[in-house]
């Protein structure tokens, strides 16, 4: 029973370039959260998603960053144009239900760095 | 609005030794009360809950209380080994149905043998 995946561990891209954060919640959890964690920092909401539907992005920046979870696939999170300042950890959370946190698995995460 | 506020690391520890993480919180309502551990270079786990005042959660020799009346919910552990080196995040969430986690900035901990 595999956990959340998250994929690529780590990923290295230069300013300006795109960035594709991919997210594979667990077996059977249809709802997906994104947190963003910078250095010495805790984690910050981002965008909560269900199949197809993007439910809540009060914590996603304006300019620059998008979220989808399509009806089959992962859960993407793409940053364009990155700068040195998108550099962090993007962890995701799954969840069978529309839970306020009791339920949530997280993945390993995604260390990115702007180069 | 709501917030978590965890005392600043990191806390260093040697085997055996009783251990304390401060968390307070600011919150409206009655929110739900997390400790998550993360180890290195991975992903968050929860270590234990509560979901409503004087509520005790308690996971792996870990416990915290939910003290309404403090707005706390410091992690305690009589007795941590050098495989509790990990970095604690205090957590909180309103309890409506998907309401984000709001974590504090973490305390990391180092236990040494």
């Amino acid at each position: 029973n595999a956990g959340v995946m998250q994929n690529p561990r780590h990923l290295v891209r230069r300013r300006g370039q795109e960035a594709r954060l991919r997210c594979s919640p667990m077996k059977g959890h249809s709802h997906v959260y994104w947190y963003r964690q910078l250095p010495e920092e805790g984690l910050k909401f981002m965008v909560y998603l269900q199949k197809e539907n993007i439910i809540d992005e009060s914590g996603m920046p304006k300019e620059r960053f998008s979220a989808e979870f399509p009806k089959e696939g992962p859960s993407i999170l793409r940053i364009q144009q990155v700068v040195r300042g998108d550099s962090a950890a993007y962890f995701c959370a799954s969840s069978p239900i529309p839970t306020g946190g009791d339920g949530y698995t997280f993945g390993s995460g995604t260390r990115l760095t702007v180069v | 609005g709501n917030s978590v506020t965890q005392m600043e690391g990191p806390v260093t520890l040697s085997e055996e030794a009783f251990l304390t993480i401060n968390c307070t919180y600011t919150a409206t309502g009655y929110p739900s009360l997390f400790w998550y551990v993360q180890y290195p270079g991975e992903g968050l786990q929860l270590l234990l809950k509560a979901t409503k005042a004087d509520d005790k959660g308690s996971n792996k020799g870990f416990e915290a209380t939910y003290r309404k009346e403090t707005t706390s919910f410091h992690l305690e552990k009589g007795s941590v080994q050098v495989s509790d080196s990990a970095v604690y995040f205090c957590a909180l969430t309103s309890g409506q149905a998907g309401t984000a986690l709001i974590f504090g900035k973490g305390t990391t901990l180092s236990v040494s043998s």
